[in-house]
């Protein structure tokens, strides 16, 4: 069966250092794989995306890898601060470019 | 920009009542998105449409709910009759066809008692 799994429900990291989350899927094939960050009462906003033929991708102090072998993206967080505390969703195409499945969601609380 | 607007934030109702949901798309954009989130089942996509049509309600849990786009800058989703499971948070996004970057509303909270 397809599945996509955020290994972790919640993450606790000391400010300043990095955070990394991993997005994992199974029988996907995806041509892309995105991450939001969803605040308490809000919706969604779109972080980064990255194609199934780009290892890396950098925005400022984020970072995402994805591995099509290991069908794994990683999501990192440099110099952490109290204001990127918030839950990231990973999401992949499903088969349709605008069809998105989505994870569901990592925890992150970054602790002064 | 105003960015995706959703009416009402919060609705509650009773079992049984019909209940609309209301999105106003980011103006200019052309494909239009409506997901259902809850804890046990995370953000679920229910229908998409591209330019008014809709293209994939395989999401759709049943012949109770339905979703209409009369014009690119209004689109409604109906639950008739709503049950308590169908109370979660609905949201309404919004892009451009061929970018894969979506614009979600703040979303509508139901609670069926």
């Amino acid at each position: 069966s397809q599945k996509i799994e955020q290994n972790s429900e919640a993450l606790n990291i000391q400010e300043g250092k990095t955070a990394t989350l991993t997005c994992n899927y199974t029988n996907y094939s995806p041509a892309y794989l995105q991450w939001y960050r969803q605040d308490p009462g809000r919706g969604p906003v779109f972080l980064l995306l990255i194609r199934e033929n780009e290892k890396e991708k950098r925005k400022e102090r984020l970072k995402v890898t994805f591995d099509t072998t290991l069908k794994q993206s990683l999501f990192h967080i440099t110099a952490s601060q109290p204001a990127d505390s918030a839950t990231y969703l990973c999401a992949l195409d499903s088969g349709g470019a605008q069809k998105l499945v989505f994870g569901q969601g990592t925890r992150l609380t970054i602790n002064p | 920009d105003a960015g995706v607007i959703q009416s009402p934030r919060h609705e509650v109702t009773e079992m049984g009542q019909e209940v609309t949901l209301r999105c106003k798309p980011i103006s200019g954009h052309n494909s239009l998105f409506w997901y259902r989130q809850t804890m046990m089942r995370g953000l679920e996509l229910l229908i998409y449409f591209n330019n008014n049509v809709p293209i994939d309600d395989s999401g759709m849990p049943e012949d109770r709910f339905s979703a209409k786009m009369p014009n690119a800058s209004f689109s409604t989703l109906k639950i008739q009759p709503s049950e308590p499971r169908d109370s979660a948070v609905y949201f309404c996004a919004s892009s451009l066809i061929n970018y894969n970057e979506q614009f979600f509303g703040p979303g509508t909270r139901l609670t069926v008692l």
